[in-house]
């Protein structure tokens, strides 16, 4: 158990839905990150909470936005779904700078 | 536009002898490298790291290689374990950016045979 807890683990739904993904870091980690795997890519970096703060963004969609909670944890929101939207996604969390950057086992979705 | 590439998709490897995965990156900003180990089901798992001010670092059986001038890194597994077996991806990046985002290659699949 990394510490890093993703729900739901995997989440079936219709093109045109909206789904919100989970993430709740490790206790203390004030930076969550997400990104995405697509089939045979490597993780794309989506969008960096701090504290509650947007502090980055990566190549994420318009119809994608996350936001970091009081209590640290974070939520990823999918709208207007479609089938490219299949993915893994994956949350990171971590304390100062790069210190325990640590990824939760992810959620798959997949977008029928 | 991949700043980070991992040209080989898939690597087999006796138990026992060296195991040794690439990696090259475009972007000269990245000063901070890290490999990560996944397994299915699983969120990646660090292995290693290195700063751009070194050229080597090694923890246990892992060593990374990097070599500034070629933008090019590698990571070397002695000896290799079947439980080695997993995908591997190198990631980078730029430490002066105000957020530590990891820009991942596509992953090398390391199979390891008893």
């Amino acid at each position: 158990d990394s510490g890093v807890t993703q729900t739901p683990k995997h989440l079936i739904t219709a093109t045109g839905q909206r789904v919100t993904l989970r993430c709740s870091p490790r206790s203390g980690d004030l930076s969550v990150y997400w990104y995405q795997q697509s089939l045979d890519q490597g993780l794309q970096f989506l969008i960096h909470y701090y504290n509650g703060e947007e502090r980055a963004k990566g190549n994420i969609l318009e119809r994608f936005s996350a936001q970091q909670f009081p209590d640290l944890h974070s939520e990823l929101n999918l709208s207007s779904l479609e089938l490219g939207d299949s993915a893994l996604y994956f949350c990171a969390s971590s304390g100062q700078g790069l210190y325990g950057y640590t990824f939760g086992s992810g959620t798959r979705l997949t977008v029928v | 536009d991949q700043q980070v590439k991992q040209n080989s998709p898939s690597l087999s490897v006796q138990e026992g002898r060296i195991s040794i995965l690439n990696c090259d990156y475009t972007n000269s900003m990245f000063d901070y490298f890290l490999w990560y180990k996944k397994y299915p089901a699983e969120g990646p798992t660090f292995l290693i790291s290195i700063s751009s001010i070194k050229d080597k670092n090694e923890d246990g059986r892992f060593t990374v290689f990097l070599n500034k001038s070629a933008k090019h890194l590698s990571l070397h597994i002695v000896p290799s374990q079947p439980g080695d077996s997993a995908v591997y991806f190198c990631a980078a990046l730029y430490s002066g950016a105000g957020s530590y985002q990891l820009t991942f290659g596509k992953g090398t699949k390391l199979s390891v045979i008893p």
